[in-house]
């Protein structure tokens, strides 16, 4: 069966400091990869995704960034926080002959605290 | 901005049915409508979807009115839980530009 890990669960980092989450999926292959963020009390916002090995592509400007250098791992990065990159950090994924937002699987998130 | 309409919360009686609506007026004739549910402090959990017939799997079932441009899920004996947030999205299944979720329903299942 397939299965999506994200860690760490819980981060507390300084503005300015750099980021790194990591997401990896086992139990399928060459999946769709995405990356939401959902700040307190809102509904998630898809921040990146990716059909492919370094295929990466981009939803909304701003200070963050994917790559994706693996088939089945995607991280999220960012070289100097914000504190408005607080948030709760979903990764999920598809199975592309399934079409695109059909039936996507999220990982347990990573809720980030930036102080 | 979420192109959905939900209301913000409902709340159920334990072992009834729990009827969440959205309203979906801009809708185009090749998007599926969704439905996730979040769980406190959980990733989303993909619920069921479907385009313009009604749909019923072992979680819910969708209605979705003839012109498309509203929806209801229901849950047929709602247990506690099923108390979530209740996300309605659509979208063509190979658009990526439209995967908005909105605010959701937050449904609360009382015993």
């Amino acid at each position: 069966s397939q299965t999506i890990h994200q860690w760490p669960a819980t981060l507390v980092q300084p503005v300015g400091s750099p980021l790194s989450l990591e997401c990896t999926v086992e139990g399928t292959s060459n999946p769709n990869l995405y990356w939401y963020r959902q700040a307190a009390g809102r509904g998630l916002q898809l921040l990146f995704y990716s059909v492919g090995i370094g295929q990466i592509s981009s939803e909304v400007p701003q200070n963050l960034s994917a790559s994706r250098p693996q088939d089945r791992q995607f991280i999220l990065s960012s070289k100097k926080l914000l504190l408005s990159d607080s948030g709760f950090y979903l990764c999920a994924w598809a199975s592309p002959s399934r079409g695109v937002i059909n039936e996507q699987f999220f990982g347990p998130g990573t809720r980030l605290t930036v102080l | 901005d979420a192109k959905t309409t939900q209301p913000t919360s409902m709340d159920c009686a334990e072992g009834r049915a729990a009827n969440l609506p959205c309203n979906h007026s801009t809708i185009s004739g090749n998007e599926y409508v969704y439905w996730y549910r979040q769980i406190h402090s959980q990733g989303p959990q993909y619920i069921i979807h479907g385009l313009k017939n009604n749909e019923t799997n072992e979680m819910a079932s969708l209605i979705i009115t003839e012109d498309r441009k509203s929806s209801t899920l229901i849950l047929p004996h709602a247990t506690l839980r099923d108390t979530a947030v209740y996300y309605c999205i659509y979208g063509a299944q190979t658009s990526y530009d439209k995967v908005i979720f909105g605010p959701g329903t937050s449904l609360s299942v009382i015993p």
